[in-house]
């Protein structure tokens, strides 16, 4: 168990619908980061946080969005799904998001969109 | 662009050693991380390495050559937990995400 938590587990969806996946980092830790993990793909990075920051954006399309709150937990927001946004999304946290840190994943919110 | 190269798949057999290679060319290099990820779940840290040489934890070593872009990851006495993918990932800079390859699925056999 890393720490770090995602809700829900599993997500079931149509098209078109819109949903958020939820985040808590581990205890202490400031940067929170989203991937994306596809069949036949590598972890694709989406976005990263930093104490309540936007730091870095990776591919992350403009249907998708994201937040830190105050109390350090983040949201993924996905809208007008399409079925290629099914997939594994994690959350990784670590404590401050510079070069040495680890980033710990949380277990992940498998998203199916049909 | 950022690439890292690794083998898609590898098969060992319980109790051996296996080595899984990572080449990168990034447009720079601030430390390499080695995850493990059980289908379906979660990566785990494995190592960390910044400078050149073998660093050991266990059964695992990692080891990086910077002037190369290389690194490998040895696996000793395997057992069939070990059966997972293995991603190699690069921190380009200071402030930058990870950039992972796509993984090398590992099936250990008896």
């Amino acid at each position: 168990d890393s720490g770090v938590t995602q809700t829900p587990k599993h997500l079931i969806t149509a098209t078109g619908q819109r949903v958020t996946l939820r985040c808590s980092p581990r205890s202490g830790d400031l940067s929170v980061y989203w991937y994306q993990q596809s069949l036949d793909q590598g972890l694709q990075f989406l976005i990263q946080y930093y104490n309540g920051e936007e730091r870095a954006k990776g591919n992350i399309l403009e249907r998708f969005s994201a937040q830190q709150f105050p109390d350090l937990h983040s949201e993924l927001n996905l809208s007008s799904l399409e079925l290629g946004d099914s997939a594994l999304y994690f959350c990784a946290s670590s404590w401050s998001g510079s070069s040495t840190d680890t980033q710990y994943f949380g277990p992940g919110t498998r998203l199916t969109v049909l | 662009g950022q690439n890292i190269d690794q083998p898609t798949e590898m098969t060992a057999t319980e109790g051996a050693i296996v080595q899984i290679n990572c080449t990168y060319q990034t447009s720079g290099f601030n430390g390499l991380f080695w995850y493990q990820q059980h289908a379906g779940e979660a990566p785990t840290f494995l190592s960390y390495n910044v400078l050149d040489g073998l660093e050991e934890k266990g059964r695992f070593s990692s080891f990086l050559s910077r002037s190369k872009g290389y690194s490998y990851l040895l696996l000793k006495e395997l057992q069939m937990k070990d059966s997972a993918s293995y991603l190699c990932a690069v921190r380009v800079s200071g402030n930058t995400p990870l950039v992972f390859g796509k993984g090398t699925r590992l099936s250990v056999i008896a």
